[in-house]
């Protein structure tokens, strides 16, 4: 079983719709949660930290399910900018290593 | 300013060539990470630098040897590369282990 899981997509939205990706991890003793966004040929960017609290960004909202092992990532009214590949990620528990999901696949449609 | 450098953006280099990679933070960050991405896939943890000294080495082939002279910077030197470490090589820093990461642009490798 891969450490951290996500569904690939690609899921197909249009602008306005409401999307969610979930994203699981093996290790119970993860501590820290990201989820990062990456374009076509660039390089991954931060979009949000996980806590257990859950948090919400403007349109972004990212949930914990420490019980379940998943966190999740909603995206509320969907623009054409949106369209990325979305990155969930996981770091253990005395480990220094960022452990990646295969990302999700957004496209948004007008 | 989260800000990672990497130069160059692209590079092709023969196999019997030697080359290094750059990578750049002025943000006083103590953790520096070498990840290896192919297309349509993640990104894949090759090295991690934690206050200048090594500290992971994910069974890395020879052929790629990271350094970390200060720190402020992390070089990635390559010789004898394969046609198959063609990738997308990107740095990444963080204010400590565990912490989230910023990632530069990345090195775009061709070898030939």
């Amino acid at each position: 079983r891969k450490e951290v899981e996500q569904d690939p997509g690609p899921f197909n939205v249009p602008e306005g719709a409401t999307v969610a990706f979930n994203c699981t991890y093996s290790n119970s003793a993860s501590q820290s949660f990201f989820w990062y966004r990456q374009d076509c040929r660039k390089e991954p960017k931060l979009l949000m930290s996980v806590y257990s609290s859950g948090n919400e960004d403007g349109r972004f909202t990212a949930q914990l399910n420490r019980a379940s092992q998943y966190i999740s990532l909603l995206i509320r009214d969907s623009k054409l900018s949106d369209s990325a590949t979305y990155l969930c990620v996981v770091i253990g528990f005395d480990t220094d290593k960022l452990i990646f999901g295969t990302g999700t696949r957004l496209q948004v449609f007008p | 300013d989260t800000e990672v450098t990497q130069t160059p953006k692209h590079l092709v280099m023969g196999m019997t060539n030697k080359k290094s990679l750059k990578c750049e933070q002025h943000m006083g960050h103590r953790a520096m990470y070498w990840y290896k991405q192919k297309a349509k896939k993640p990104p894949e943890l090759m090295f991690v630098y934690s206050y200048e000294k090594l500290s992971i080495n994910e069974s890395v082939p020879s052929r790629f040897s990271p350094e970390c002279p200060n720190s402020s910077l992390l070089n990635l030197h390559l010789h004898a590369l394969q046609p198959e470490d063609s990738a997308l090589y990107l740095c990444a820093s963080s204010q400590e282990r565990g912490l989230e990461a910023f990632f530069g642009q990345g090195t775009r490798l061709t070898v030939v």
